[in-house]
């Protein structure tokens, strides 16, 4: 089955500091990779997502980058605020039929200094 | 739209009790997932339905859990009986026809 990697764990910044994220998989046919935001108490909520014919995407300060290739995709947050502090998961999934598996990362606590 | 809502939002039961815990998805969305979130594991999909129906409970623990989809609107995640090592949060989501899926706010289950 596939195997998502995460790193780092932890990840502390500057506010107005870039964050970078970095995820790795195992499932070549893997073709979706969304990229979920929690806060303390709360569920995942989808920030961004890439699916596996576009190598970037952007909105606003949050950029996702793909390479299939090496089969890694990583979050960019630019400019980054208190707001931003909460645990960061990225995923991976395919879909065949009506099977529908997404795997998740471990998780990326960022916190953003003030 | 609501989103996906769960209930109970917080539980806490004796060892040996049942525990059932109830997701309304999103409407539309033929896809519901449970998922278990602890420190030590993450996040685990437990089963997953489509139009009902089960496809994958590979990841259900074992026999004292289990999951019903009766109709497109409800779901129940059901453990009897519950463990301290059941204590964990509890996730239900739904997707539509795409890859995404969305989470509810949880359901935070501990066992005593």
């Amino acid at each position: 089955g596939e195997n998502v990697e995460q790193h780092p764990s932890t990840l502390s910044v500057q506010e107005g500091d870039s964050a970078v994220i970095k995820c790795t998989y195992s499932d070549s046919a893997s073709n979706y990779f969304p990229w979920y935001k929690q806060e303390l108490g709360k569920g995942p909520q989808l920030i961004i997502d890439i699916r596996s014919n576009v190598g970037e995407k952007k909105d606003q300060r949050i950029a996702v980058t793909l390479n299939k290739t090496a089969k890694h995709f990583s979050l960019h947050i630019t400019e980054t605020q208190p707001e931003d502090s909460a645990v960061y998961f990225c995923a991976a999934s395919s879909s065949s039929g009506s099977a529908r598996q997404l795997t998740f990362g471990s998780g990326t606590q960022l916190t953003v200094l003030p | 739209d609501a989103g996906v809502i769960q209930s109970p939002r917080h539980e806490v039961t004796e060892m040996g009790q049942e525990v059932t815990l109830r997701c309304k998805p999103i409407s539309g969305h033929d896809y519901l997932f449970w998922y278990r979130q602890t420190m030590m594991r993450g996040l685990e999909l437990l089963i997953y339905f489509n139009n009902n129906v089960p496809i994958d409970d590979s990841g259900m623990p074992e026999d004292r859990f289990s999951a019903k989809m009766p109709n497109a609107s409800f779901s129940t995640l059901k453990i009897q009986p519950s463990e301290p090592r059941d204590s964990a949060v509890y996730f239900c989501a739904t997707g539509g026809s795409g890859n995404t899926i969305y989470f509810g706010e949880g359901s935070w289950l501990t066992v005593v």
